[in-house]
């Protein structure tokens, strides 16, 4: 069975700061991890993802996330925020066989001014 | 790159008539399509997967027969809501994955409500 936490469900940050959403997973084989940003009554836009090449994978949007599996953590980085990242942003897990996706709870990124 | 083209963007029927949503793989064939449902503040929840020409499989707690799902070609699903309910207002999203394409691809979503 595979699951993911995200830390929070509310992300609050100004405009320039640094952007960090956690997300955590738990997987018993090699896990995918992906996030995506959902706009509201929008579908779902994938940001980056990590398929078990590269730990430190970089997306669009200058977002960010590094894969550290000693402690099962696929955190967003984004080293600026922008007033159009305020969205709510979503951790997902699947495996290798590309089968269903395990989403997080979500995370609502607020951005001020 | 990849896109699924869903329809309708959002649909108010009424209680006891059936509703149905269309995802459209545009330029790829979808395999395997994933429908969720998504309540206000909340993540998605799967509610069935459906590989082209076989029945689709149903995730624990959703009715098969209230939530009907045809994936007859490769490039369309469909979901019927069947006899809706005002509980059955949700944020409905399909996902589809082709052949050999490593990721998934998200249509726009269904917002339904019913009154």
């Amino acid at each position: 069975a595979q699951s993911v936490t995200q830390l929070g469900s509310h992300v609050s940050v100004s405009e320039g700061a640094l952007v960090l959403l956690r997300c955590n997973y738990s997987s018993s084989v090699p896990p995918y991890l992906f996030w995506y940003v959902q706009y509201p009554n929008q579908g779902l836009q994938l940001l980056l993802k990590y398929t078990s090449a590269a730990t430190l994978v970089k997306g669009i949007n200058g977002f960010e996330a590094e894969f550290k599996k000693s402690e099962t953590s696929f955190h967003l980085t984004k080293p600026s925020a922008h007033m159009s990242d305020a969205a709510e942003y979503f951790c997902a897990v699947t495996d290798a066989s590309y089968g269903k996706l395990t989403f997080g709870q979500g995370t609502i990124l607020t951005v001020h001014p | 790159g990849a896109v699924v083209s869903q329809h309708p963007s959002w649909v108010i029927c009424k209680s006891g008539t059936s509703v149905k949503i269309e995802c459209r793989s545009l330029d790829f064939q979808a395999t395997t399509m994933f429908w969720y449902r998504q309540f206000p503040k909340q993540s998605l929840m799967l509610m069935a997967t459906s590989n082209e020409g076989s029945k689709a499989t149903y995730e624990q707690g959703v009715e098969k027969d209230k939530f009907l799902i045809n994936h007859a070609s490769l490039t369309l699903s469909t979901l019927t809501v069947t006899s809706a309910h005002p509980e059955d207002s949700s944020f409905y999203i399909c996902s589809a994955r082709g052949a050999g394409a490593y990721g998934y691809t998200f249509g726009s979503g269904t917002r339904l409500t019913v009154v």
